[in-house]
């Protein structure tokens, strides 16, 4: 059984700081790892995506993949209030499959007060 | 920027009446899915559909279910006779590559099952 686990939050920080969001996944086999945001009542939606170990940097945003502790990261620097969503972490089974069916995490909160 | 359209953005049926869900995927992608998400849980992964025919389903994907592209638009999700615990947000997803690409999910439609 393929699981992405997260903390659910929700996780406060003030405006200005930053937010750090944290995944694990179980399925060694897992090779892309992707980050979405997800207001209330709305669909998720595509933050960025992770292949390689290491760092990948886009605007505020930096995701984080260790795969030898199979645990992926999301630093959302100089948060915004407008920020406030539930954070979904999502593995692709990998393999041979050819398609993306997604693993997600149940996702956390992040709340950024003013 | 293109997106994935889904219609309705509401749909409230009774028990053991068929439901049609519709999608337009973006119009140069070539991978289509259904997830589904039931009120406060996780998104889950529902059918892959590629060179008109499934690629790949999960559990949740029985009989009751099908998928069709009946044209080069429309995807759509057919529930055949709907029991309560049908009841959850549906979202439609594209792609442009297979395993590994970014899915990119429309606004979802709201089945509700009385």
């Amino acid at each position: 059984q393929k699981e992405v686990e997260q903390n659910s939050g929700p996780l406060s920080v003030p405006e200005g700081a930053i937010a750090s969001l944290n995944c694990t996944y179980s399925d060694r086999g897992s090779q892309s790892f992707f980050w979405y945001r997800q207001y209330s009542g709305k669909s998720p939606e595509l933050i960025m995506f992770i292949y390689s170990n290491g760092d990948k940097e886009d605007g505020r945003f930096t995701a984080q993949l260790n795969k030898a502790s199979q645990y992926v990261s999301l630093l959302i620097r100089d948060s915004q209030p407008s920020d406030s969503a539930t954070y979904l972490c999502a593995s692709d089974g990998g393999g041979n499959s050819g398609y993306s069916t997604l693993t997600f995490g149940k996702g956390t909160m992040l709340l950024v007060s003013p | 920027e293109p997106e994935v359209t889904q219609t309705p953005s509401h749909q409230v049926t009774q028990m053991g009446q068929e439901v049609i869900l519709r999608c337009v995927p973006i119009s140069n992608h070539l991978y289509f899915y259904w997830y589904r998400q039931i009120l406060g849980q996780k998104v889950e992964f529902l059918v892959s559909f590629y060179n008109n025919e499934i690629s790949e389903k999960s559990e949740i994907f029985d009989d009751q279910f099908s998928v069709e592209r009946p044209d080069g638009s429309n995807f759509t999700l057919k529930i055949r006779s709907t029991k309560l615990e049908d009841s959850a947000m549906y979202f439609c997803a594209s792609s442009k590559g297979g395993g590994g690409s970014p899915l990119h999910f429309g606004n979802g439609t709201r089945l509700t099952v009385t």
